[in-house]
């Protein structure tokens, strides 16, 4: 069972608000990943973190940012939400184990619909 | 074109059917990924594969670096296993993965 977690799992909203998507994983890893996902779609990256003090853009990320304070804890904000933020993301980690084996751990998703 | 491609997209079976699910890559990688979506959204990690072949349970994935391709099978198929089925992989020197579009199955009893 993974313990990723992510809040809040539904969220409509107007055009132009501010939102901040949280999403927070007890495993310890480092490496956290946001991604977008349009039904029926491909996964998109929309930033990436090594660890504490580390941000990296992905595909589509010149509409958002992201902070890494804290180890646990990797937020998505959206400065202005348009229709076209409407989707679902999804947020990851994942744990390299000392045999190469790296396993993925996602997050249940945040669905977004912007009116 | 993708960098990753998946067939079919859609796939449907009855129980007990043998089923594989086919990803071929056009870049070089260090790993590729089959991972399970379920309807909602919540995706599981099935495989990392770099070489060869992995079994866990019903659930075999193989990979043929040369020939850039991996397939996911799964023997006695059961309705629970319904779901997409995403393969992802990771090109050389970078954390990031691609991402198939995904391999929808439904298995009716």
């Amino acid at each position: 069972e993974a313990d990723i977690y992510q809040t809040p799992r539904y969220l409509v909203i107007g055009t132009g608000k501010k939102i901040t998507l949280e999403c927070s994983q007890t495993m310890g890893h480092d490496k956290m990943y946001w991604y977008q996902q349009d039904p029926g779609m491909e996964l998109h990256l929309i930033h990436y973190s090594y660890g504490v003090n580390s941000t990296e853009k992905g595909d589509l990320s010149s509409e958002s940012t992201v902070s890494r304070i804290r180890t646990e804890h990797f937020p998505l904000t959206l400065e202005s939400a348009r229709p076209s933020h409407t989707s679902q993301y999804l947020c990851a980690s994942s744990e390299y184990l000392t045999s190469g084996t790296e396993t993925q751990y996602f997050g249940p998703g945040t669905r977004l619909l912007v009116l | 074109k993708n960098e990753v491609e998946q067939s079919p997209q859609n796939l449907t079976a009855q129980e007990g059917e043998f089923i594989t699910i086919n990803c071929s890559y056009s870049v070089g990688i260090s790993a590729l990924h089959w991972l399970q979506q379920h309807p909602g959204g919540g995706i599981v990690s099935l495989f990392m594969l770099s070489s060869g072949k992995k079994k866990h349970g019903r659930l075999i994935a193989t990979i043929n670096i040369q020939e850039k391709h991996s397939s996911l099978h799964i023997t006695a198929s059961h309705p629970r296993d319904s779901a997409v089925y995403i393969c992802a992989v990771r090109a050389y020197n970078t954390d990031k993965l691609i991402f198939g579009t995904g391999t929808r199955l439904q298995v009716f009893p």
